[in-house]
């Protein structure tokens, strides 16, 4: 079975300490990894998408990474609007060539503290 | 503005009774899709559309219906027979199944 696990399901952190989220898959035909953040209440807003091992993204403070068996979420010098919860998604491959639909985790609730 | 409009933002229902939760986009996107997240765990599909007059179930279609008679539109209707309703729905779209999705702003859907 297709699993995508996120780790530490919580994160606390001082402002300015930096730190990094971990999203590990156990999918086979990977055709590409999705970071979402989600504010309480509201729906996911998309950040990055990753499709091969090396790959590297960057927004602001937040820089995403890929593996072949899992991805890191690294937040440098994070402020309090940075507090949310990261959701990681993975979207594989079918025989036909086409995608799945996306696999989500269950998310790392990051609080940042002034 | 571009983008996903879920309406009602909450919704409560009484046991026994249908609810529409409504999903419109204006971004031209061919894919639509209904998840629902429920505390502490990742979003779960429902159903998905890739073209207008067509979807397929997903993970977790059991009591739920969807039509797609128009582009814009996925309305999402939770039946008597979901035995375990109040959630949090979100709708998302894509270009296609092999882009990113966009997420609307969710229904909290509580039966009381």
């Amino acid at each position: 079975e297709d699993q995508v696990t996120q780790s530490p399901e919580a994160l606390r952190l001082q402002e300015g300490e930096s730190s990094s989220l971990n999203c590990s898959y156990t999918v086979s035909g990977l055709r590409g990894l999705f970071w979402y953040r989600q504010d309480p209440g509201k729906g996911p807003e998309f950040l990055f998408t990753l499709y091969s091992a090396g790959e590297e993204k960057e927004k602001e403070r937040l820089k995403a990474t890929l593996t072949k068996k899992e991805s890191f979420l690294h937040i440098t010098a994070p402020k309090p609007e940075d507090s949310a919860t990261y959701l990681c998604a993975v979207q594989l491959l079918i025989s036909s060539g086409s995608a799945r639909q996306l696999t989500f985790g269950s998310g790392t609730q990051l609080t940042v503290l002034p | 503005d571009g983008g996903i409009t879920q309406s009602p933002k909450y919704l409560f229902r009484k046991e026994g009774q249908n609810v529409t939760l409504s999903c419109e986009q204006n971004l031209n996107h061919d894919a639509m899709y209904w998840y629902r997240q429920d505390p502490g765990q990742g979003l779960r599909l429902i159903y998905y559309s890739q073209i207008v007059n067509d979807f397929q179930k997903g993970d977790i279609a059991e009591g739920y219906s969807v039509s797609r008679e128009k582009k814009e539109s996925f309305p999402l209707t939770v039946t008597s027979a979901q035995k375990n309703p109040t959630a949090f729905y979100l709708c998302a779209s894509s270009m296609g199944m092999n882009t990113e999705a966009f997420f609307g702003q969710g229904t909290r859907l509580t039966v009381v």
